[in-house]
């Protein structure tokens, strides 16, 4: 069955610390895995999008890894900033041919506080 | 627009009654998704629409859900005999052919009474 999940289901940092997001993906035939971040009340927007071959792809304060053998996924926030706080949701595409399904993590909340 | 609308924002009505939401994608974006998020739940896929394929209805929980995109673009969501469960945000996004990123509207927030 395919499956992504986050953790931790919710985090709180202090301005200015650094964070990491987990991502745990059972997806197959894998196509890539990307990072969106949803602010409240907002559509997700994405941060990062992964292929099978990269293992870091960085978008600022934010560095996304993937380890294709473990099927695991982090992203990294440095340097935290209270407009960080929101929902980071990790994304797996399956492909197959022209068939393509994405399977959605339930997200992780992060709130940065001053 | 330069990004994806949707409208209404909110949108209240009474269990029962049938309530459409729209989605204007990003010009050229031939890929269109439907998505339902509950509170503090994550997405769950209703539609997908590609170019002049046959949709993804895969996702679409009843068939009181459906949903058209004339001319390739504009896309209307339909929800017929409303149901207090069927309260949740409605998200739209489009992406180019070929490429994997979405881009999302703000949603629309349905509330049935």
């Amino acid at each position: 069955k395919n499956q992504v999940e986050q953790s931790p289901q919710s985090l709180i940092i202090l301005e200015g610390k650094n964070c990491t997001l987990q991502c745990n993906y059972t997806v197959s035939p894998f196509s890539n895995l990307r990072w969106y971040k949803q602010d409240t009340g907002r559509g997700p927007v994405s941060l990062t999008i992964m292929t099978f071959s990269e293992n870091t792809k960085s978008n600022g304060r934010y560095t996304a890894t993937l380890d294709a053998d473990t099927k695991q996924s982090s992203l990294h926030i440095t340097a935290s900033q209270l407009s960080d706080s929101a929902s980071y949701i990790c994304v797996v595409s399956a492909r197959a041919g022209n068939n393509r399904k994405l399977i959605w993590g339930l997200g992780t909340s992060l709130a940065v506080n001053p | 627009g330069a990004g994806v609308s949707q409208s209404p924002s909110n949108k209240v009505t009474e269990k029962g009654k049938d309530v459409e939401l729209r989605c204007d994608p990003i010009s050229g974006h031939t890929a269109l998704y439907w998505y339902r998020q509950s509170l503090g739940q994550g997405l769950e896929f209703l539609i997908y629409f590609q170019g002049n394929s046959a949709p993804d209805k895969s996702g679409l929980p009843s068939d009181r859900f459906s949903a058209e995109r004339t001319g390739g673009s504009v896309s209307t969501l339909t929800i017929q005999r409303t149901q207090q469960e069927d309260s949740a945000v409605y998200l739209c996004a489009s992406s180019l052919p070929g490429r994997d990123i979405q881009y999302f509207g703000a949603g629309t927030r349905l509330s049935v009474l």
